[in-house]
C-alpha cells in the first residue's frame, strides 16, 4: 500500500484566496483526521471522520474551514477565504478503528503558505 | 475532554546516554497510549503504543511505562544514536471516541 497520500505537498497563495487540500486514506481504513501543526500550537485536531461521516469537528478554527469526505478514498480539507494565519502544515491521517488499538498513519503532510 | 501534558519540551543529550520524556493525562477513561516520531520536515509515525491493561512495554532500545493510578506514561530511550533526534509526541485516547490528544512535543536532541 502506498500508505496515506496528501496534494498538494507544498501550496503558496495569496490572502483571500480559496485553497483545496486532498488526501487519499489507506484502503480499508475507516477513520480519517484532519491536524493542523504550527510552531506555536503543536499539532492540532481539525476534523475527525468515522466511515465518511464527520464525528468531531469542534476543532475546526472558523466557518472559513470546512472538510468534506464524500467517500471512503478521499477527502478534502477547503479555506476559503485564505488568511496569512492559515499558515501551517496540515496533515491528514487515517487509521483502522478497532476496540484495541486505534493506530493513525499520518500522509507526509501539505505546507501552506499565505502571503 | 482530555488533557495531556507532556515534558521536557527540549531535552538534549549526549550520544550513549539515556533519554526519557514524560507525559500526564487528565481523562480516566483513557486507554491507549500511543507514541510518535516526527523527524525534521516528515510526518509523524508510530514508535510504540501501550494499553491501559499493561504496566511496561519494550521494543529493542525504546520501552514506555504506564502509571494508571497517577495518570502518567513515559517513554525511555537507552544507548540513544543521533538517529533519535526528532520531536516525540504523546497521545491518549479511548476506545469510546477514539480521537487521541496529543501532548505538545518533546524536541529530542542526541549530539555525537
Amino acid at each position: 500500500d502506498a500508505g496515506v497520500i496528501q496534494s498538494p505537498r507544498h501550496e503558496v497563495t495569496e490572502m483571500g484566496q480559496e485553497v483545496t487540500l486532498r488526501c487519499k486514506p489507506i484502503s480499508g481504513h475507516n477513520s480519517l483526521f484532519w491536524y493542523r501543526q504550527t510552531m506555536m500550537r503543536g499539532l492540532e485536531l481539525l476534523i475527525y471522520f468515522n466511515n465518511n461521516v464527520p464525528i468531531d469537528d469542534s476543532g475546526m478554527p472558523e466557518d472559513r474551514f470546512s472538510a468534506k469526505m464524500p467517500n471512503a478514498s478521499f477527502s478534502t480539507l477547503k479555506i476559503q477565504p485564505s488568511e496569512p494565519r492559515d499558515s501551517a502544515v496540515y496533515f491528514c491521517a487515517s487509521s483502522y478503528r478497532t476496540g484495541q488499538r486505534n493506530e493513525q498513519y499520518f500522509g507526509p503532510g501539505t505546507r501552506l503558505t499565505v502571503t | 475532554g482530555e488533557n495531556v501534558e507532556q515534558h521536557p519540551s527540549t531535552l538534549s543529550v549526549q550520544e550513549g546516554d539515556s533519554a526519557v520524556i514524560k507525559c500526564t493525562y487528565s481523562d480516566s477513561a483513557s486507554n491507549y497510549f500511543p507514541w510518535y516520531k516526527q523527524e525534521l520536515g516528515k510526518r509523524p509515525q508510530l514508535i510504540i503504543d501501550i494499553r491501559s491493561n499493561v504496566g511496561e512495554k519494550k521494543d529493542q532500545r525504546i520501552a514506555v511505562t504506564l502509571n494508571k493510578t497517577a495518570k502518567h506514561f513515559s517513554l525511555h530511550i537507552t544507548e540513544t544514536q543521533p538517529e533519535d533526534s526528532a520531536v516525540y509526541f504523546c497521545a491518549a485516547s479511548n476506545a469510546g471516541s477514539y480521537i487521541p490528544t496529543f501532548g505538545r512535543g518533546t524536541s529530542l536532541i542526541v549530539h555525537p
